[in-house]
């Protein structure tokens, strides 16, 4: 299960409040991904990136914003802007490449608790 | 863009039963389907998949099929046994470009002993 770190495992946050998630990786993977999980609805993507200083939007990226200075690191910040922040948080990663499916490792998550 | 619908979302069966769980997806481009399995409070890990040019696979208990035409595919476990409890999610991609995955809703089975 090693190889992508999140941190921190649990975290709470007053609304109006900014936050930010770690996740690190030292898989050497080219791309990463975070997603939101809710129950009932599977595991959306918020934002992926798959070169270092380049990051596009998923489905749900309103909301959050992301980095990714380092390949081995990708954090995700949700604002205030965020309506309904509380979530379970999932980040992956892969490596990169055309024609076969770059199979995505998932970190332990972030269970994310606005109160 | 993709959508892939998942049912059941919760799924009962005996130790030693069979258990099914289906997808459809909507864009035909798709061409490659992974499954994962998420035990309580750990991470997604992928278990199975099938590419668009395979209708069946299999890998011991478990086995995927793919109808392309009518753009179903589903999750076949047989003897299930209790470390099978779990949460499956199905997935789309198009193994060109990006490579987002889609995910279905999820289907928490539970096998009962």
């Amino acid at each position: 299960d090693g190889g992508i770190t999140q941190s921190p495992k649990y975290l709470f946050r007053k609304e109006g409040q900014n936050v930010t998630l770690s996740c690190e990786q030292n898989l050497n993977h080219d791309a990463m991904y975070w997603y939101r999980q809710d129950p009932g609805q599977g595991l959306r993507l918020i934002y992926y990136s798959q070169i270092v200083n380049d990051f596009q939007k998923g489905d749900i990226a309103e909301g959050y914003s992301v980095s990714r200075e380092k390949k081995e690191s990708f954090p995700l910040t949700v604002t205030s802007a965020q309506k309904n922040p509380t979530a379970f948080y999932l980040c992956a990663s892969s490596t990169f490449g055309q024609g076969a499916y770059n199979e995505q490792f998932f970190g332990p998550g972030t269970r994310l608790t606005v109160l | 863009g993709e959508n892939v619908e998942q049912h059941p979302s919760t799924l009962s069966v005996q130790e030693g039963d069979s258990a099914v769980i289906k997808c459809t997806y909507s864009d035909s481009a798709s061409n490659y389907f992974p499954w994962y399995k998420q035990e309580l409070g750990k991470r997604p890990q992928l278990i199975i998949d099938i590419r668009s040019n395979v209708g069946e696979k299999k890998d011991q208990r478990i086995a995927v099929t793919l109808n392309k035409t009518a753009k179903h595919f589903s999750l076949h476990i047989t003897e299930t046994q209790p470390e099978d409890s779990a949460v499956y999610f199905c997935a789309a991609i198009l193994i060109q470009g990006a490579q987002k995955l889609v995910f279905g809703q999820g289907t928490r089975l539970t096998i009962n002993p």
